[in-house]
């Protein structure tokens, strides 16, 4: 089945600076990858997705870039605020089989002042 | 609109005791999946279900039961439960992704379970 690596575990960086997640998937049938925001004590929420027939997503500070051949996607935060400190998912899914959402474990960003 | 909606929020088991949570949404979505979240674990898919009168196992079956009562209710069921079950128990929902329709899922607000 498929398997969701994702690095860093934890991330800091300096208030303005960019910050990039990267997440690496085992199934190449995959195509459809969303990005969540967790914040404490608070449930997953949609942040950006990209689906297998786009190589690059954005949206403002957010986006996200998607190679296919390595199966490998990243989320990028540019001009990093303090209200990006959270938990940070990415997932994979295959919307043409059985439908499963499989998360990576998380990244949890701080941004320092 | 109150999309995802689980049931209790907070529980605390004795081991060996069963429980039941509720989950329903109002999206008419017809995709459902039941996650736990431990801390460095991320979200670990325990049973999905892609459309009603159909479950499947995800990741970490094991000690879970679940029912697609209708489109709008899927329940997670904890038979016996253990230490090893004390988690945050999130359900969520999306729609069948079909051509350029949103896949989003949303997720219930979670339920902090703990077996003692």
């Amino acid at each position: 089945g498929e398997n969701v690596e994702q690095h860093p575990s934890t991330l800091s960086v300096q208030e303005g600076d960019s910050a990039v997640i990267k997440c690496t998937y085992s199934d190449s049938a995959s195509n459809y990858f969303p990005w969540y925001k967790q914040e404490l004590g608070k449930r997953p929420q949609l942040i950006i997705d990209i689906r297998s027939n786009v190589g690059e997503k954005k949206d403002q500070r957010i986006a996200v870039t998607l190679n296919k051949t390595a199966k490998h996607f990243s989320l990028h935060i540019t001009e990093t605020q303090p209200e990006d400190s959270a938990v940070y998912f990415c997932a994979a899914r295959n919307m043409n089989r059985d439908d499963k959402i499989i998360f990576g474990k998380g990244t949890r960003l701080h941004i320092l002042p | 609109n109150a999309g995802v909606t689980q049931t209790p929020k907070f529980q605390v088991l004795k081991t060996g005791q069963s429980m039941t949570l509720q989950c329903a949404q109002d999206m008419n979505h017809n995709s459902m999946y039941w996650y736990r979240q431990d801390p460095g674990m991320g979200l670990r898919l325990i049973y999905y279900s892609a459309s009603e009168g159909t479950t499947d196992k995800g990741e970490v079956p094991n000690g879970y039961n679940v029912s697609r009562l209708n489109k709008r209710e899927f329940s997670l069921r904890l038979e016996s439960a253990a230490p090893s079950q004390t988690s945050v128990y999130f359900c969520a929902s999306s729609e069948y992704p079909t051509g350029g329709s949103n896949t989003e899922a949303f997720f219930g607000q979670g339920t902090r379970l703990t077996v003692v």
